[in-house]
């Protein structure tokens, strides 16, 4: 079945240094890829999403970059802070209306 | 303030005993979704409905149902809860009918134990 691979699961990186999360999918047809941000005790929120019609989005410290042809897509963040430490999940929305989620990466901001 | 609301927020239960956990929305959103969150499995789909009176399965529906009979409100039933449902579960809605193209609102999520 459809599914999105997301690597690594877990990521430690020193204050002030980036981040980088891939995500790779299975569906061709999808043309929706956001990214959420769970914070540890709360919901999951979306922090940046990206269209197949276009190959990279920028906000500010973060950016989702999306490679069609090789089925893949990466989050992004720069000169990462303290409050960056959470869980990150990657989503593929797919032609069945469903959104499937990658299993997580547990990012940690070392000070 | 626009929020999806879960209830309860957490609820230790046995094995068997029927449940519901309610979500309501005050967004107008045509799509809701239920999942479920395990450790090292991310979230996982359980149900969701595009519409009143339209619901689909997800990739996790054994056990579960939903219904729809009002827009706002999409509640989860467990008819005969076991051990193996012990999750936290999110409801979630999107403004637009086909959630594969909008932002996903969460609600607050509910932590469910199964003795």
């Amino acid at each position: 079945g459809e599914n999105v691979e997301q690597h690594p699961s877990t990521l430690s990186v020193q204050e002030g240094d980036s981040a980088v999360i891939k995500c790779t999918y299975s569906d061709s047809a999808s043309n929706y890829f956001p990214w959420y941000k769970q914070e540890l005790g709360k919901r999951p929120q979306l922090i940046i999403d990206i269209r197949s019609n276009v190959g990279e989005k920028k906000d500010q410290r973060i950016a989702v970059t999306l490679n069609k042809t090789a089925k893949h897509f990466s989050l992004h963040i720069t000169e990462t802070q303290p409050e960056d430490s959470a869980v990150y999940f990657c989503a593929q929305g797919n032609r069945d209306d469903k959104i499937i989620f990658g299993k997580g990466t547990r990012l940690h901001i070392l000070p | 303030e626009a929020q999806v609301t879960q209830n309860p927020r957490y609820l230790i239960t046995v094995t068997g005993k029927k449940l519901t956990v309610t979500c309501s929305q005050n967004m107008n959103h045509e799509y809701m979704s239920w999942y479920r969150q395990d450790p090292g499995l991310g979230l996982r789909q359980i149900y969701y409905s595009m519409n009143v009176e339209v619901t689909d399965k997800g990739d996790v529906p054994e056990g579960y149902k939903v219904s729809r009979k009002e827009k706002r409100n999409f509640p989860l039933i467990l008819e005969s809860p076991s051990p193996n449902q012990t999750s936290l579960y999110f409801c979630a809605s999107s403004y637009l009918g086909r959630a594969a193209t909008g932002e996903l609102f969460f609600g607050e999520g509910s932590r469910l134990t199964v003795l």
